[in-house]
């Protein structure tokens, strides 16, 4: 199993600055990626994102919002830039591990911005 | 494209009864992975039970259970003997595998349990 960490849990920003969520994974993970959720609602993949390398984002996300780095098997970072009141939302850290590809995630960022 | 479908937005079920979530989904893939998750109050993301394509046997984790209708591209999760801590918003997931594929999310069911 993996056990994924993420600094902060929350936080409230102000418009135009910058936020970056840390995540931690305890054991090797062969892929990791960053989900936005909003309250009650499902999952919005943003990135995967590849060790030594340029995340993949998704439609509708870039990476100069969301820069994304991932230098080892266990860590990574997202950074929300410049941020507005509509980035408020959960930011979720993910990675898939084992032979059996489970799925683990982290405990989520929540973010207000003001 | 795969997509995965959760039709009932919220369920409620009695402490001690059994209740069934709903979930389709629409793949032209052979081997694939289907997931539940639940996600409580508190936020963390768990796996509740997982089931390979190519199982015909149905998975089973304690008081966890689904019913795969392959051909249909139906995935229900069947929660007896429901408690309180059972309460939680149900993700239905689907991930084409193995190789590491990302994962679709149906849109989720928040499960109320009555006391």
């Amino acid at each position: 199993s993996a056990v994924i960490s993420q600094k902060p849990s929350r936080d409230i920003c102000q418009r135009g600055t910058s936020l970056t969520i840390q995540c931690q994974v305890d054991s090797q993970v062969t892929m990791m990626f960053w989900y936005r959720q909003q309250p009650g609602q499902s999952l919005t993949l943003i990135a995967t994102a590849n060790q030594g390398s340029e995340a993949t984002y998704e439609s509708g996300f870039v990476i100069d919002k969301f820069p994304i780095s991932r230098p080892n098997l266990t860590f990574s970072t997202l950074t929300v830039s410049n941020m507005s009141p509509e980035d408020s939302s959960i930011y979720l850290c993910s990675g898939i591990a084992g032979v059996v590809e489970t799925q683990y995630f982290g405990p989520g960022t929540r973010l207000l911005v003001l | 494209a795969q997509t995965v479908t959760q039709s009932q937005p919220e369920m409620s079920v009695q402490e001690a009864e059994t209740v069934t979530l709903s979930c389709t989904y629409d793949t032209s893939e052979s081997d694939y992975y289907l997931f539940w998750y639940k996600q409580p109050p508190s936020r963390q993301m768990i796996l509740v039970i997982r089931q390979e394509a190519y199982k015909q046997q149905n998975a089973t984790e304690n008081r966890f259970s689904v019913n795969f209708q392959k051909a249909a591209k139906s995935f229900s999760l069947k929660i007896s003997d429901s408690q309180l801590g059972d309460a939680a918003m149900y993700f239905c997931a689907y991930r084409r595998g193995p190789g590491g594929f990302k994962t679709i999310f149906g849109a989720g069911t928040r499960l109320f349990v009555k006391a």
